[in-house]
């Protein structure tokens, strides 16, 4: 499984954009990137995918960087519920929907 | 639509005692997943079923280890006997073919021995 490099942790400020960066340089052509997120005491939960092109939802945009080496999740608009573990995940849509999580990326909110 | 279930929350047992997890996945879901998350890490994939077949169980510890998806709906996680080190958050989830690559977790047990 290709791997993801995330930040250990960030800080932002409510009501303000937030930019979650993820690495992955030994991305393969049929990878999507997927990112969930998990909230204290919750199971982890989806919140946004994409292969080549820019992915936009009600929860988060996903920028993907030409070359597909890395990848950003933008939260536009921070809340303190946006707190939480963000996990960039590689995975093969098709077939196994295998879902490899690393450490993820915590993120507080400052109010 | 009613997510996916998951009880008990908690549990609490004595090393070398059995436990049991029960799942039940969001209607019309064909494919469950267990996963096994330690404090401080991302959630580990035990087994995969599809329907009542498990198609991926390569890190289920077999030895103490057991699950079962009768008729491909509901299903349960055993472990028999528990160590200190089984103490964690064990969480389901499920996913429909139709959507691919989109999991929906339940809230998961959380697991101490004692």
């Amino acid at each position: 499984d290709a791997k993801t490099t995330q930040p250990n942790s960030m800080e932002s400020n409510e009501e303000e954009p937030v930019h979650l960066p993820c690495n992955h340089s030994t991305i393969s052509g049929t990878d999507y990137i997927h990112w969930y997120r998990q909230l204290p005491s919750q199971g982890p939960e989806y919140v946004i995918h994409g292969l080549t092109s820019n992915v936009n939802n009600r929860m988060a945009s996903l920028a993907i960087a030409e070359d597909r080496k890395s990848s950003t999740l933008i939260l536009h608009r921070a809340t303190l519920r946006d707190a939480a573990v963000y996990y960039c995940i590689l995975s093969l849509l098709q077939g196994a929907q295998k879902l490899v999580f690393g450490q993820g990326t915590r993120l507080t909110i400052n109010p | 639509e009613a997510g996916v279930v998951q009880s008990p929350r908690y549990k609490i047992i004595e090393k070398k005692q059995p436990v049991a997890f029960w799942c039940n996945p969001i209607s019309g879901h064909n494919t469950l997943y267990w996963y096994r998350q330690n404090l401080g890490q991302g959630p580990e994939l035990l087994i995969r079923y599809e329907n009542e077949e498990a198609v991926d169980d390569s890190q289920l510890p077999k030895d103490r280890f057991s699950a079962e998806r009768l008729k491909g709906v509901d299903s349960t996680l055993k472990i028999q006997p528990a160590e200190l080190g089984d103490s964690a958050v064990y969480l389901c989830a499920s996913s429909h073919t139709a959507v691919p690559g989109t999991q929906y977790f339940g809230p998961g047990t959380r697991l101490l021995v004692l």
